[in-house]
């Protein structure tokens, strides 16, 4: 099992760029969820999915931010325009609906 | 707003003692509990799960669950230099599949 595969490990963008970031949840998993890490506000969840389906998305920051998860395997998270506070450590993670999850490695965003 | 509360420490033990980290929650429904550890510039690894009022052990970590209290412990015993990291709480939301995580306690075991 490869677990939750992210990439790209880090980004470094200019303010007003477009990034997106990727995200390979665990097969069998059917739930899959993307946070933002911060050290002043913890681990943030930002979207999530059940069998591809966005089921709450109201931790999305702004209309900046968009998600999409266009089959079982695959999950993008864009962010458009960047903006320097947008800086953070992305995380995705998958479980089966209810249980414990499985975090990728994340990405590490620095938008300067 | 669904609120899950840790002290950020950091919590200094020696090598060999029992580390304690503590959690309290504001839902009162939830129903699943969950403690992950996360070293320095990695991702959440979930090391223990608790859905019961009681004790559960694994190894050198024991979860402690109070629901009427709505209160979560982690013990560590013979605490190793390699448990250094900080230590995430997580309550499961009821109604949702989502979990809502603590902003962790820095564990710190010296030699």
């Amino acid at each position: 099992d490869a677990g939750v595969i992210q990439s790209p490990r880090h980004e470094v963008t200019e303010m007003g760029q477009e990034v997106t970031l990727r995200c390979k949840p665990i097969s069998g998993h059917n739930s899959l969820f993307w946070y933002r890490q911060t050290m002043m506000r913890g681990l943030e969840l930002l979207i999530y999915f059940n069998n591809n389906v966005p089921i709450d998305d109201s931790g999305m920051p702004e209309d900046r931010f968009s998600a999409k998860m266009p089959n079982a395997s695959f999950s993008t998270l864009k962010i458009q325009p960047s903006e320097p506070r947008d800086s953070a450590v992305y995380f995705c993670a998958s479980s089966v609906t209810g249980y414990g999850y499985t975090f990728g490695s994340g990405t590490r965003l620095t938008v300067v | 707003q669904k609120e899950v509360e840790q002290n950020s420490g950091p919590l200094s033990v020696p090598e060999g003692a029992i580390a304690s980290l503590n959690c309290t929650y504001s839902d009162r429904v939830s129903q699943s509990f969950f403690w992950y550890r996360q070293y320095s510039g990695k991702s959440p690894e979930l090391i223990m799960s608790i859905y019961s009022n009681g004790d559960k052990e694994d190894g050198r970590f024991t979860a402690q669950l109070n629901k009427a209290s709505q209160y979560v412990s982690l013990l560590i015993r013979d605490s190793q230099p390699s448990d250094s990291a900080t230590y995430l709480c997580a309550v499961l939301n009821s109604g949702y599949s989502t979990l809502t995580f603590g902003k962790g306690t820095m564990l710190l075991v010296s030699p």
